[in-house]
């Protein structure tokens, strides 16, 4: 069964800094999804990425994913304090209706 | 330009009540989804309904039952609540087959048991 991991957890980072969530899954997954979310809000479709070596941009955001290792990652390039929420990868199996979810990444943009 | 609506957007029951959350989406899309948000879990999937007249269980059903009453309305139903279901609930819609589409989420019901 799919399992999906995300790290970190936390991450605090200064403006103007990059940095990368890396998410990971667990067996065969062609799609990976992205998504964010503010405190008490619902979640927003980021990236969906559909094929190995899939790269999408929106901003200061760029996702890829590399079915091969298993991994999605999303980079984020001169943090601002707007993006601070919390970033969510899911996954699905090819055939299957689940999407099953990371636990997420908590983002805090310091200024 | 509604989407994905929820109600209510807040509840407290005492354990061993019943409710239904209500969803309706009107972007005639035939996937529909239950989830539960709990701190540092993410988002687990409850129960889905791939299209009209069909449902499946997903991670964490137990305590739960569904209904998909058309194309547009999937509500979710706790017969007898424990503190243990006290979450945050969001509905999901997506567009067909479910797995090249994002979903599309609504605003979510608290859920309080006492």
């Amino acid at each position: 069964e799919l399992k999906v991991e995300q790290n970190p957890l936390f991450l605090s980072m200064q403006e103007g800094k990059n940095y990368t969530i890396y998410c990971n899954y667990s067996t065969t997954s062609d799609r990976l999804y992205w998504y964010r979310q503010d405190p008490g809000k619902s979640l927003e479709s980021l990236f969906v990425l559909l094929s190995n070596g899939a790269v999408k941009q929106e901003g200061r955001l760029m996702a890829s994913l590399d079915t091969k290792a298993r991994l999605s990652t999303l980079h984020i390039t001169a943090a601002v304090h707007d993006l601070s929420a919390t970033y969510f990868c899911a996954g699905s199996t090819s055939g299957t209706y689940k999407y099953i979810f990371g636990t997420g990444t908590r983002l805090k943009v310091l200024a | 330009n509604a989407g994905v609506t929820q109600t209510p957007k807040f509840q407290v029951l005492k354990t061993g009540q019943s409710m239904t959350l209500q969803c309706a989406q009107d972007m005639n899309h035939n996937s529909m989804y239950w989830y539960r948000q709990d701190p540092g879990m993410g988002l687990r999937l409850i129960y889905y309904s791939a299209s009209e007249g069909t449902t499946d269980k997903g991670e964490v059903p137990n305590g739960y039952n569904v209904s998909r009453l058309n194309k547009r309305e999937f509500s979710l139903r706790l017969e007898s609540a424990a503190p243990s279901q006290t979450s945050v609930y969001f509905c999901a819609s997506s567009v067909d087959r479910g797995w090249n589409q994002p979903q599309h989420f609504g605003d979510g019901t608290r859920l309080s048991i006492l």
